[in-house]
């Protein structure tokens, strides 16, 4: 089973600031990385797929990058709308995994 | 635009099963190869594979729930369903199921119900 860690577990940043959220697999998972925010009583949405690709309808300032074990999220401007909790998931093999979360907070 | 609905009992009984079905609409769960998937979220916590299946009813199951889950696939009702035996306390949890982008193996999730919770006690 690939196992992925994500950094910072919180991390509070203020509107306007830039996030850098990072995903680290246990074994090289290629680019098949998904990126996906939550937000309270809410189903995860698609942010992120295959390391960089933005899902339909997000927006530019989601950008993702990364390839083998090590993985980035950036949010380039964050917007209020934007604080919420944020899980990868790796497809490169099954079971399929996600990683534990960070939430983004208003700082 | 392609929905999936969660149904199912909301309160099971420590050690009994919980049946789950997944109802797609505005698509046809034949119409490619997807793995359509049971994913799991204990309050407060993260999120969870359990398994997956396709139309033709090849499946995948977490190997650390594989002993007790079933997923089945119902083209006829466009539907899919979860099964999960023997259920404790810890199987409580909001339980979505989700359609991924990609077609023929493990996929990045980009259809989403809006989940059921299922609460186990006595």
């Amino acid at each position: 089973e690939i196992v992925l860690t994500q950094s910072p577990a919180t991390l509070s940043l203020s509107p306007g600031e830039r996030a850098t959220l990072s995903c680290r697999a246990s074994q090289s998972i290629s680019t098949y990385l998904a990126w996906y925010q939550q937000k309270p009583g809410q189903a995860p949405r698609l942010l992120i797929y295959d390391a960089s690709n933005r899902a339909t309808g997000i927006p530019v300032r989601f950008s993702g990058s990364g390839s083998g074990t090590d993985f980035t999220l950036t949010i380039s401007s964050l917007e209020p709308d934007d604080f919420a909790v944020y899980y990868c998931q790796q497809r490169v093999s099954w079971p399929l995994t996600f990683g534990p979360g960070t939430k983004v907070d208003i700082k | 635009q392609l929905q999936m609905q969660e149904s199912g009992p909301g309160l099971v009984k420590p050690s009994e099963t919980l049946s789950l079905t997944c109802t797609v609409s505005g698509g046809s769960i034949s119409s490619s190869s997807y793995y359509w998937a049971w994913i799991r979220q204990p309050p407060g916590k993260g999120l969870e594979w359990i398994a997956s299946i396709n139309y033709g009813g090849s499946t995948y199951y977490n190997p650390s729930l594989k002993s007790r889950v079933t997923i089945s696939v119902d083209t006829s009702e466009n539907q899919f369903s979860l099964k999960l035996d023997s259920v404790t306390a810890a199987d409580t949890a909001v339980y979505y199921c989700a359609r991924p982008k990609q077609i023929n193996r493990g996929g990045s999730f980009d259809i989403w119900g809006q989940g059921a919770m299922v609460t186990v006690s006595s």
